[in-house]
């Protein structure tokens, strides 16, 4: 069975700072891996996705993620975060047999001026 | 092109009644999945549509029903309410299935409060 563990339900950056939100995925093969963000009273919004090939994935807004199947994470960067970033991130895995997109349970960014 | 479209925004019911929640997809997109968000719970997938045809479905009692009609549009009934029931209820559109790897596109959803 897959799952997502995001470490961290709340992270606390200055505005200018890196970004750094952990998500550890376990499936017994090659996943598809996203990031979403949501803003208050909003859906999700799809930030990037990881499919197969390059490791380095760039999204919207400035954000990344790097797959690392060894560590079996993938982790969103953004090197410098603005005040707009605030919001609450989601990291989903499907694939393998599993139609249905299972999601950690957020991280709650905030960005301090 | 018009994202997904949920109707209404908002829905206040009383334990024991019913309701009927709406999802119109992007054009062009033939699957269409529900899911729950609460604070306790999280996110959690409901069902999911492909043409018509309920292609999964998570673990949710038989209170909760969906259906998708030939124009892709999908509604979601939750009969004999409960307090527990009241969540934010988001739709989204993709178009394929999460085998092939295809981003779900979200609706800004339907919250439900139970009262």
């Amino acid at each position: 069975a897959q799952s997502v563990t995001q470490l961290g339900s709340h992270v606390s950056v200055s505005e200018g700072a890196l970004v750094l939100l952990r998500c550890n995925y376990s499936s017994s093969v090659p996943p598809y891996l996203f990031w979403y963000v949501q803003y208050p009273n909003q859906g999700l919004q799809l930030l990037l996705k990881y499919t197969t090939g390059a490791t380095l994935v760039k999204g919207i807004n400035g954000f990344e993620a790097e797959f690392k199947k060894s560590e079996t994470s993938f982790h969103l960067t953004k090197p410098s975060a603005h005040m707009s970033d605030a919001a609450e991130y989601f990291c989903a895995v499907s694939g393998a047999g599993r139609r249905a997109l299972t999601f950690g349970s957020g991280t709650r960014l905030q960005v301090q001026p | 092109k018009a994202g997904v479209t949920q109707t209404p925004r908002y829905l206040i019911k009383t334990r024991g009644q019913q309701v009927t929640l709406s999802c119109s997809p992007i054009s062009g997109h033939r699957s269409v999945s529900w899911y729950q968000q609460t604070p306790g719970q999280g996110l959690q997938f409901l069902f999911e549509y492909f043409s018509e045809t309920q292609r999964n479905k998570g673990n949710f009692p038989g209170r909760f029903s969906g259906r998708q009609f030939s124009n892709s549009r999908s509604e979601m009934n939750v009969s004999t309410l409960e307090l527990g029931d009241s969540a934010l209820y988001l739709c989204a559109s993709s178009l394929g299935s999460g085998e092939d790897g295809s981003p779900l596109h979200f609706g800004n959803g339907t919250r439900l409060t139970v009262t």
